[in-house]
């Protein structure tokens, strides 16, 4: 399995314009989550999904955020309009309730790295 | 203040020594606990996992977990400069019927050859 695919690895914007992520998920796995990544907060989940419905978006932080899951293979995380303060590591990870090594255990993707100028 | 402590570091090493890395939590639903490494400019994978108290060992990687003190460690023997990442603890609740992971900050480590 190729594991979790995000892009774009890197992006640099403007403020004010609008991002888009993308990520494909392992295939077979029922969550997805998205989370952002800064030195002085460290891993902060924004949402998650089961089987394309979102479950718990408390981590997105206002209005400019919102993400979507289509279907079980793609999801986006679009920021409109961007901010400097946006800046960070976005991840992607999936799992499964069915994973041998343990319930729970996410998979991450690569990340994009996101620069608002 | 946080559910999971994790201190930052960085812990810097000689190669060989034995690291201990820590994290405490307060909330005692948790019941799976992880350890996640994470390379420079990488996404976190998953080193160790373990189900309630009790030690777990693979290789040279000991993950420990003691719920009474709601506190979990991560021994590295033999450390070596491949080593060098960061390490983040990874805990969640299974009670509420989904999954939904809390991590630490995460704690810089350097082995030096």
């Amino acid at each position: 399995d190729a594991g979790v695919i995000q892009s774009p690895r890197h992006e640099v914007t403007e403020m004010g314009q609008e991002v888009t992520l993308r990520c494909k998920p392992i295939s077979g796995h029922d969550y997805l989550f998205w989370y952002r990544q800064t030195m002085m907060r460290g891993l902060e989940l924004l949402i998650y999904f089961n089987n394309n419905v979102p479950i718990d978006d408390s981590g997105m932080p206002e209005d400019r955020f919102s993400a979507k899951m289509p279907n079980a293979s793609f999801s986006t995380l679009k920021i409109q309009p961007s901010e400097p303060r946006d800046s960070a590591v976005y991840f992607c990870a999936s799992s499964s309730r069915l994973d041998v090594v343990g319930t729970d255990t996410q998979y991450f993707g690569p990340g994009t790295r996101l620069t608002v100028l | 203040q946080k559910e999971v402590e994790q201190d930052p570091g960085p812990l810097s090493v000689p190669e060989g020594a034995i690291v201990s890395l820590n994290c405490t939590y307060s909330n005692s639903a948790f019941q799976y606990f992880m350890w996640y490494r994470q390379y420079s400019r990488k996404g976190p994978e998953l080193l160790m996992y373990t189900y309630s108290s009790g030690n777990k060992e693979d290789g040279r990687f000991t993950a420990q977990v003691d719920k009474s003190s709601k506190y979990i460690s991560l021994f590295i023997r033999d450390s070596q400069p491949s080593d060098s990442a960061t390490y983040l603890c990874a805990m969640s609740d299974p009670s509420g019927g989904y999954q939904k992971v809390t991590f630490g900050t995460g704690t810089k480590l350097q082995v030096i050859p």
